[in-house]
């Protein structure tokens, strides 16, 4: 069974650092492609980052770039998202998510809550 | 960037009710259009990829159809577990976008 646990989560103050974990587990992790993609309380959903299986590609959106940094670590199943210069408005569950083959988020992680507030 | 919007923000309905639910993209995205169901404090839920192909284990009840910028998702008969927010996606570059969700409340 695919499973996506997202951990990490939890308040900072606005200026700080956060580094949040997504253990896979249930099928061959080096294999897929993966996304973080974050909604603000009762907001929509938004993507954050995207790594390619091998780490060779990468992305950001803008409202992150250069504040965010995703990477893996194919032997230990885990994928994370540092994020650094944390802002008010970056307070979000984050998801990890399995891109699939279909070149869409097959599965989801439970999400892990980042509350930045003074 | 390309810009996802969904119509309508919110619908009321009743079980039995057919449903079908907007999006348009700010360009061209050809079929790579995805549809997400979430429930309250739960993850998304895959249930349409590429416009129009059902994923594994989703009923039939739900279908998808557009290209290019005008996509619709349909509900044929709503059921009780169907009442959700309901996302559209756009994967045409690795730079996803969704739309602002569209909410099926009982009528």
């Amino acid at each position: 069974e695919v499973q996506l646990v997202e951990s990490g989560g939890g308040l900072v103050q606005p200026g700080g650092s956060l580094r949040l974990s997504c253990a896979a587990s249930g099928f061959t992790f080096s294999s897929y492609s993966m996304n973080w993609v974050r909604q603000a309380p009762g907001k929509g959903l938004e993507w954050v980052s995207y790594i390619s299986s091998s780490s060779s590609t990468i992305y950001y959106a803008d409202s992150v770039k250069g504040r965010f940094t995703i990477s893996r670590d194919n032997a230990k199943n885990s994928l994370y998202l540092q994020m650094n210069s944390l802002r008010d408005e970056d307070t979000a569950v984050y998801y990890c998510a399995r891109i699939d083959w279909n070149y869409v988020a097959d599965y989801w992680g439970q999400g892990t809550l980042v509350t930045v507030s003074s | 960037d390309i810009q996802m919007t969904q119509s309508p923000s919110t619908l009321s309905a009743s079980v039995g009710d057919r449903v079908t639910i907007t999006c348009r993209a700010s360009q061209s995205i050809s079929s790579w259009l995805a549809w997400y169901q979430q429930k309250p404090g739960k993850a998304p839920k895959l249930l349409i990829y590429k416009a129009s192909s059902l994923e594994s284990g989703v009923p039939s009840r739900f279908s998808g159809s557009g290209s290019g910028t005008e996509f619709t998702l349909t509900i044929s008969s709503l059921q009780p577990d169907d009442f959700a927010t309901y996302y559209c996606q756009q994967y045409n570059s690795f730079l996803w976008t969704f739309g602002q969700g569209t909410k099926v409340e009982i009528k």
